[in-house]
């Protein structure tokens, strides 16, 4: 079974207008992480928010907010107010294991692109 | 200060020859993940190191194994080179602790002819 889904392969967004990216995860382990990635076309992997599973506020770093919905198993990214730089691969990573002992498990991507 | 720095940036090799990569984690961290990444998907874990120890393993055969320096950096290296071994190889850092994310390096584009 997937560990990690993300159903939307590419998504067109019209600038400036919010854009929810979808993940759901799957594991038995109470503790856990929840991380969105960002990948530009030159291929760096961008970190941009975490979620703790022990969290009870969602995240938010700027114009990103994640959408943290435990018992749908459900770790949403919201992008507010899209720019043209926003165009890229998006990952959602589920962290599994602890301390110096743990491995990040992706999601298979949603490409997006800002329309002007 | 330095983030994640990886070598080389490209590399050809031809199938049945080994492979080693290199990278140097972002100062402060101890921790170093490699991922395999293939064309179109998602980065696979091949296996986290701290503390100079392989400490979890992806679902990878033998033929990749690595190695962490006192100095933090590491190796991945790949022995018996297949034509599906052709990805981004992606080295990530973090300091250890449970709610610290992993920063990646720019990766090593690996073909095999």
């Amino acid at each position: 079974a997937q560990k990690i889904t993300q159903t939307q392969p590419g998504m067109f967004v019209q600038e400036k207008e919010a854009v929810t990216l979808d993940c759901t995860y799957d594991t038995s382990d109470p503790s856990y992480g929840l991380f969105w990635y960002k990948q530009p076309s030159s291929g760096e992997m961008i970190f941009l928010i975490y979620q703790g599973s022990y969290d009870q506020q969602n995240a938010t770093e700027g114009r990103y907010s994640l959408n943290f919905q435990k018992a749908r198993k459900s770790a949403n990214l919201v992008i507010s107010a899209s720019q043209l730089g926003d165009s890229a691969m998006y990952f959602c990573a589920m962290r599994e294991g602890n301390f110096g002992n743990e491995k990040l498990t992706f999601g298979t991507g949603t490409r997006l692109t800002i329309i002007p | 200060d330095a983030g994640v720095t990886q070598s080389p940036t490209h590399l050809i090799k031809t199938r049945g020859q080994q492979v080693t990569l290199r990278c140097s984690p972002k100062s402060g961290h101890d921790t170093v993940s490699w991922y395999q990444q293939a064309l179109g998907q998602g980065p696979q874990f091949i296996f986290q190191y701290y503390e100079e120890e392989e400490r979890q393993r992806g679902n990878f055969p033998d033929r990749f194994s690595g190695h962490q320096f006192p100095n933090y950096s590491s190796e991945l290296n790949v022995n018996a080179l297949l034509l599906g071994d052709s990805a981004l190889y992606l080295c990530a850092s973090s300091f250890i602790g449970r709610n610290q994310p992993q920063h990646f390096g720019d990766g090593t584009r690996l073909s095999i002819l």
